[in-house]
């Protein structure tokens, strides 16, 4: 069945720095690919997306970035902040299944 | 952007019984919504995917009888679970697609349920 692989599940970053997390798919279907930030005890809150008819995408300090062929994407965070420490989730929707399935997620720190 | 809202925003029930949790679409039409559980520290597991006027898809592994969807307007779905047990204790996340320029799920606040 569909999957998407997210990886890393941890990652520990100086303030200022970037971050990278990177996603995998399966289902060749999938044609839209958001990304969402979860702070502790909240609701995922959408932060970029990123469509199969586009290669990269950015918004101030985040950027996406999609190889349809080798079913790769990526969200690249640029000069981190406190504020970024949060759990972040790809996800990955299939116009076959018609349904969005989310990564296992990465728990992003960052240090002051 | 659009609002997805949830009710209850927390239930504690007692085992045996039955709780049900409504997902609320305010400012736009979701002709489909979709239901998520999860679990701490983990990732958000799709449940079922819920269309208005039709019965709910289930993904592999979720008992439809224990989890009752009903997505009767295109505002609202509910999701019911049916003699709760300790183990169906979770955070119960709803999202609508908004089908309009952008075609994107907005998520409700969530549901934490816990069965004692």
């Amino acid at each position: 069945g569909e999957n998407v692989e997210q990886h890393p599940s941890t990652l520990s970053v100086q303030e200022g720095d970037s971050a990278v997390i990177k996603c995998t798919y399966s289902d060749s279907a999938s044609n839209y690919f958001p990304w969402y930030k979860q702070e502790l005890g909240k609701r995922p809150q959408l932060i970029i997306d990123i469509r199969s008819n586009v290669g990269e995408k950015k918004d101030q300090r985040i950027a996406v970035t999609l190889n349809k062929t080798a079913k790769h994407f990526s969200l690249h965070i640029t000069e981190t902040q406190p504020e970024d420490s949060a759990v972040y989730f790809c996800a990955a929707f299939s116009t076959g299944g018609f349904k969005t399935i989310f990564g296992a997620g990465t728990r992003l720190f960052v240090k002051a | 952007g659009a609002v997805v809202s949830q009710h209850p925003s927390r239930v504690i029930c007692k085992s045996g019984t039955s709780v049900k949790i409504e997902c609320r679409s305010l400012d736009f039409q979701a002709t489909t919504m979709f239901w998520y559980r999860q679990f701490p520290k983990q990732s958000l597991m799709l449940m079922a995917t819920s269309n208005e006027g039709s019965k709910a898809t289930y993904e592999q592994g979720v008992e439809k009888d224990k989890f009752l969807i009903n997505h009767a307007s295109l505002t609202l779905s509910t999701l019911t679970v049916t003699s709760a047990h300790p183990e169906d204790s979770s955070f119960y996340i709803c999202s609508a697609r908004d089908q309009g320029i952008t075609d994107t799920q907005y998520f409700g606040p969530g549901t934490r349920l816990t069965v004692l």
